[in-house]
């Protein structure tokens, strides 16, 4: 039962901390996004990486948002330094990046809280 | 601005009877339209999806129709069950080479026993 995987699933922190999201996505898929969700915007895109290229991150606040693809195997979103503004739920989604009309794949959401 | 407008925040409906979930958008260039249930605490699931190239996509239950004319899309479930209870999103990409997929705001159904 191929799925995408995210850790933590919850994270507590203080204002200032740095914060690391990781996230395992399917086998074989090429194609990894980082969307947000919050009450106030819904779900948005933040960044996403074609065979581990980044290709858009437009959506990411760059002075504090860093989003990269160490292997094949593993994204990470980081935020340094974290603010109250950031806490929301992190979805990572992943897909076939071949197929003209690709469906993506989520993971559970890492939930953050910015005390 | 938002692309892909999901105008209804909640529905209700009876065990058994159709439900109806209505998505617009404003983007021409979008021609790949999905469907998403999301329950809570858990990552949006994809349900459904079809193509500009289509007008109706079937699979079980589930239906979305596409009106290109009206910029609209729809996704009927029928029967209604109670599991169907969710958060329901349409969502859009285009044929830019852009993967990346624009989300509506939600529809929470309510299938009552």
């Amino acid at each position: 039962d191929a799925r995408v995987t995210q850790t933590p699933r919850h994270k507590v922190t203080e204002m200032g901390q740095e914060v690391t999201m990781r996230c395992q996505p399917i086998l074989g898929h090429n194609t990894v996004f980082w969307y947000r969700q919050t009450m106030m915007q819904g779900l948005e895109l933040l960044a996403y990486f074609r065979n581990r290229a980044p290709l858009d991150d437009s959506g990411m606040p760059k002075d504090r948002f860093s989003a990269e693809m160490p292997d094949a195997t593993l994204a990470t979103l980081k935020i340094q330094p974290s603010e109250p503004r950031d806490s929301a739920v992190y979805f990572c989604a992943s897909g076939h990046g071949t197929a003209k009309r690709e469906t993506q794949y989520f993971g559970p959401g890492t939930r953050l809280l910015v005390l | 601005d938002q692309q892909v407008k999901q105008n209804s925040p909640s529905l209700s409906v009876q065990e058994g009877r159709i439900s109806i979930l209505n998505c617009d958008y404003t983007n021409s260039m979008f021609d790949y339209f999905l469907w998403y249930k999301k329950y809570p605490a858990e990552g949006p699931t994809f349900l459904i999806s079809i193509s500009s190239i289509k007008d109706k996509n079937e699979d079980g239950r589930f239906t979305v129709f596409l009106n290109k004319s009206a910029k609209h899309l729809s996704l009927h479930i029928v029967p209604s069950q109670p599991g169907d209870s969710a958060v329901y999103f349409c969502a859009a990409s285009g044929d830019t080479g852009r993967r990346a997929l624009t989300f509506g705001s939600g529809t929470r159904l309510q299938v009552q026993p």
